[in-house]
């Protein structure tokens, strides 16, 4: 079966740093995915990975190491409305992305 | 505003109800699917429509059946559901199914948040 680890939830201060890692131990590997859902929105995409290094993307950047089956995804200037949960997901197959139960974020004044 | 709609926002029904989920792309994708999104547990993929093609089921009790008419509605027809079943099921579209990087993000809709008693 497949595996996807991150944490369940994460506090930070509005301005700081927040990292969200992400492990993942599944049958094949054809690139990784952030995405960012609100309470009851649906889930928007963040960004992608197939090969090892950083992505960035204004105030996100996302990290892979294939070797590692770790990535992580970093956000920067954290403002109110990043408060959010954060999903990791691995495109193992052809059609199929698997999710880990996501990250809860909590970004206070 | 997402490009992917569903139908309806909030349903519920009973045990022997039959009632169906609608979701409609107005992106000119060529891949649909359906996800289940329960309390604290990961996504899970239910099916994968690639060009009005089921290519993908992902060991989804019968009593879910998925009805992909064109390229640009999918529904999902509930009939006989137990009350575990109630949960949020979200509608997604893919420029295509298969392929590389940004053909393959996948854009969702509002969900479906369905209680069963």
């Amino acid at each position: 079966g497949q595996n996807i680890d991150q944490p369940t939830e994460m506090t930070a201060t509005e301005g700081a740093i927040v990292q969200i890692n992400c492990t993942y131990q599944t049958s094949g590997f054809n690139g990784l995915f952030w995405y960012q859902q609100h309470a009851g929105e649906a889930p928007t995409f963040l960004s992608y990975n197939v090969l090892d290094g950083l992505e960035e993307k204004g105030r996100f950047s996302s990290f892979l190491s294939r070797s590692k089956g770790y990535s992580y995804l970093l956000l920067k200037e954290l403002q109110m409305k990043d408060s959010a949960s954060y999903l990791c997901a691995v495109r193992d197959g052809d059609y199929k992305l698997s999710f880990g139960a996501g990250t809860t974020v909590t970004v206070r004044a | 505003e997402t490009g992917v709609t569903q139908t309806p926002r909030h349903l519920v029904m009973g045990m022997t109800n039959k009632k169906s989920l609608k979701c409609e792309q107005h992106l000119g994708h060529n891949a649909m699917y359906w996800y289940k999104q329960s309390a604290k547990k990961p996504l899970e993929l239910m099916f994968v429509y690639s060009l009005e093609e089921r290519v993908e089921n992902n060991s989804v009790p019968s009593r879910f059946s998925p009805e992909c008419p064109n390229s640009s509605h999918l529904f999902l027809h509930l009939h006989t559901l137990q009350p575990e079943d109630s949960a949020l099921y979200l509608c997604a579209s893919s420029l295509d199914a298969s392929g590389t990087g940004g053909t393959y993000e996948q854009y969702f809709g509002p969900g479906t948040r369905l209680t069963v008693t």
